[in-house]
């Protein structure tokens, strides 16, 4: 079945410690998107990419990056993880853009 | 800018139906869609309007007023799985969707 996977599902590191989250997505879609959520709270876009172009959400913070190598993969990476960017990370894609598939999300627990 | 109000819950009995609002402001309108997501999950589709009108899928609707910048998504014959949060979302042309708050929806015996 076609979909949108992400790697861990469950993310534990240490403040200040890099983590990479990973998205893989089998849709063959064009637009990749990267979703901060916090409990209660709706999905906050951080970035998305058309193909390879890379749009940057105005308060996405610096210490979010992210690649995306080709079309099925897509990364998150937060360089120096805080208390405050524990959440729940989602990717989406899509091909027409009024409709995203998510993935089931990493949830990111930081100590 | 763009902005959704939709209520923060609804409490609604097993069996019964119940509507979800969503009133946006925006430029450049395409569509709403609508997206479903359980405790712990990630969202899913739901549906899009991107006419006005009613669009049915099954014990779901969701309709679109233009002219009124209103929408709302119809629940009927509820379940307890039907329990979760619910969002709208406007599509604006070349932009990513644009995600309400998000509508908690607790469905009672």
């Amino acid at each position: 079945d076609a979909m949108v996977i992400q790697n861990p599902r469950y993310q534990v590191t240490q403040f200040g410690k890099p983590v990479t989250l990973s998205c893989s997505q089998t849709l063959n879609h064009n637009v990749m998107y990267w979703y901060q959520q916090k409990s209660s709270q709706a999905p906050k876009l951080l970035f998305h990419y058309y193909d390879k172009d890379f749009n940057n959400e105005a308060d996405t913070p610096d210490n979010f990056q992210s690649r995306r190598p080709n079309t099925s993969f897509c990364f998150l990476d937060i360089r120096s993880p805080g208390l405050g960017d524990a959440a729940m990370y989602l990717c989406a894609t899509s091909s027409q853009l009024e409709t995203q598939y998510f993935g089931p999300g990493t949830r990111l627990l930081v100590l | 800018g763009q902005s959704l109000e939709q209520p923060s819950e609804v409490t609604a009995v097993e069996g019964a139906i119940v509507q979800i609002n969503c009133t946006y402001q925006t430029s450049g309108f395409y569509g709403l869609s609508w997206y479903q997501q359980h405790d712990g999950g990630a969202p899913t589709f739901l549906s899009y309007n991107g006419l006005d009108g009613l669009e049915e899928t099954g014990r779901f609707s969701s309709f679109l007023s233009r002219s009124d910048s209103y929408g709302y998504l119809l629940l009927q014959e509820l379940q307890m799985k039907d329990s979760a949060s619910y969002f709208c979302a406007v599509y604006s042309g070349n932009t990513p969707l644009v995600f309400g708050k998000g509508t908690r929806l607790s469905v009672i015996a």
